[in-house]
């Protein structure tokens, strides 16, 4: 199994670019989970879903778009990138709701700089 | 609303000693508290999960504890080992925050071999 795999690993956007953060897991979880981490803090939740066709904004929704069309991909869409949104990006899977019971499975996570 | 902490950001310990990282919460209404281990430029491996009616768990080296009703819990690693260098990070599954884990900043741990 390979898990949660994140693709790019690292990018760099100028100011007002667009890209995506592709996210994909293997285990057949109906939960995942987008996160950010700025230095020095703790994950915060960007968006989450709870199956294919749905999800939610967590913590810092501004200023990105997710969609899950399939039970394995959970894409992450910037629009109008800003330097705020540089950051470490982690996509996570759980197989129920988050922390009951078991446990988030984390990507290697993507770092973007937007300069 | 629910805040982690954890005290030190950053700890150094010569290889062999056995040590303590510490994490605090501000409210005990929580489902469960989960120690992450981070290594740069990677992901976040879980270490250990204990449940809101649990006391403690164990994984080899490694004994979280958790007393909830003082918002706390401790990482305890016995026998540190140079392999043992990485951030740790715990959250708590909080039962007003929904579907999230609200995360500590990390105790960064450096073993001297």
């Amino acid at each position: 199994n390979a898990g949660v795999t994140q693709t790019p690993k690292f990018r760099i956007l100028k100011i007002g670019q667009s890209m995506t953060l592709q996210c994909a897991q293997d285990m057949n979880h109906n939960y995942m989970y987008w996160y950010r981490q700025d230095p020095g803090m703790g994950l915060k939740l960007i968006y989450y879903s709870v199956g294919a066709g749905i999800t939610d904004k967590g913590e810092v929704p501004n200023g990105y778009n997710v969609s899950r069309s399939t039970t394995e991909d959970f894409p992450l869409r910037l629009e109008l990138a800003a330097p705020s949104q540089t950051s470490v990006y982690f996509c996570a899977s759980s197989s129920t709701k988050t922390g009951e019971y078991n446990e988030q499975f984390f990507g290697p996570g993507t770092r973007l700089t937007v300069l | 609303k629910q805040e982690v902490t954890q005290i030190p950001a950053a700890l150094s310990v010569p290889e062999g000693e056995n040590l303590v990282l510490n994490c605090s919460f501000t409210d005990s209404a929580i489902y469960n508290l989960q120690w992450f281990r981070q290594d740069p430029g990677k992901g976040l491996t879980s270490l250990l999960l204990i449940q809101s009616s649990q006391r403690e768990q164990t994984s080899g080296r490694l004994n979280a504890s958790l007393d909830k009703s003082s918002g706390r819990s401790t990482l305890y690693i016995a026998a540190s080992q140079p392999g043992d260098s990485a951030t740790y990070l715990c959250a708590v599954r909080s039962m007003d925050s929904n579907y999230q884990l609200i995360w500590g900043a990390g105790t960064k741990l450096i073993i001297k071999p």
